[in-house]
């Protein structure tokens, strides 16, 4: 019962390098989506996508790619790490559009720029 | 105004004693809600929702919650309190104005439960 796997776990960058935060799935879900989680306040929408080729920004997508060419990964990518991009990442999938069904989470990057 | 608000960022009750983790939405249409919970290091894992139907939801780990429309809330609730409850608890609304495309969070309020 893989459900959303993340990886990796635990990163730290230096600030200007590039990374990829990777994301699976297995449940065959339609729509996979990345939220950023900082202290005080609650998890922040970064990218979503409703499917395989299709991707939209979130509320909070700069500094952040994001590419969706299979059904069961979704990548997060930072260009150009900044300080401002420390958080805690998940990534998170729902069988398909109907906004009802239940999201469910990976175990989360954390993720710290220095 | 925030979409959904946690006003509250602890909690602190005994164990076997009842809890409420209060949130209150502001959103026009029909709001989906919903409850997390967030143990330390680890992802958030789904509680309950209200879609529609019967106010009151019932969820895992013996957590319910209540839609009340006039005061646009839903309070997670529980009759006795365990020591394992002790985590972050998040309320999360979709947005009708959105297109219901994700989530909106709330700031979360940490429980704990004192043996």
């Amino acid at each position: 019962n893989a459900g959303v796997t993340q990886t990796p776990k635990f990163q730290v960058l230096k600030t200007g390098q590039s990374m990829t935060l990777q994301c699976a799935q297995d449940m065959n879900h339609e729509y996979m989506s990345w939220y950023r989680q900082d202290p005080g306040m609650g998890l922040r929408l970064i990218h979503y996508s409703v499917g395989a080729g299709i991707t939209d920004q979130g509320e909070v997508p700069n500094g952040y790619n994001v590419s969706r060419s299979t059904t069961e990964d979704f990548p997060l990518r930072l260009l150009s790490a900044a300080p401002s991009q420390t958080s805690v990442y998940f990534c998170a999938s729902r069988a398909d559009r109907t906004a009802g069904n239940t999201i469910y989470f990976g175990e989360g990057s954390w993720l710290t720029v220095v | 105004a925030q979409s959904v608000a946690q006003p509250e960022d602890q909690v602190n009750v005994a164990e076997g004693n009842p809890l409420t983790v209060k949130c209150t939405y502001s959103v026009s249409g029909n709001p989906y809600l919903f409850w997390y919970v967030q143990y330390p290091n680890r992802g958030l894992q789904f509680l309950l929702k209200y879609i529609t139907g019967d106010n009151l939801v019932k969820g895992s780990y013996g957590f319910e919650a209540e839609f009340n429309k006039s005061q646009t809330s839903f309070h997670l609730k529980k009759p006795s309190a365990l020591v394992s409850d002790s985590a972050l608890y998040f309320c999360a609304v979709s947005r009708p104005d959105t297109g219901r495309r994700a989530l909106t969070f709330g700031s979360g309020t940490r429980l704990q439960v004192q043996p």
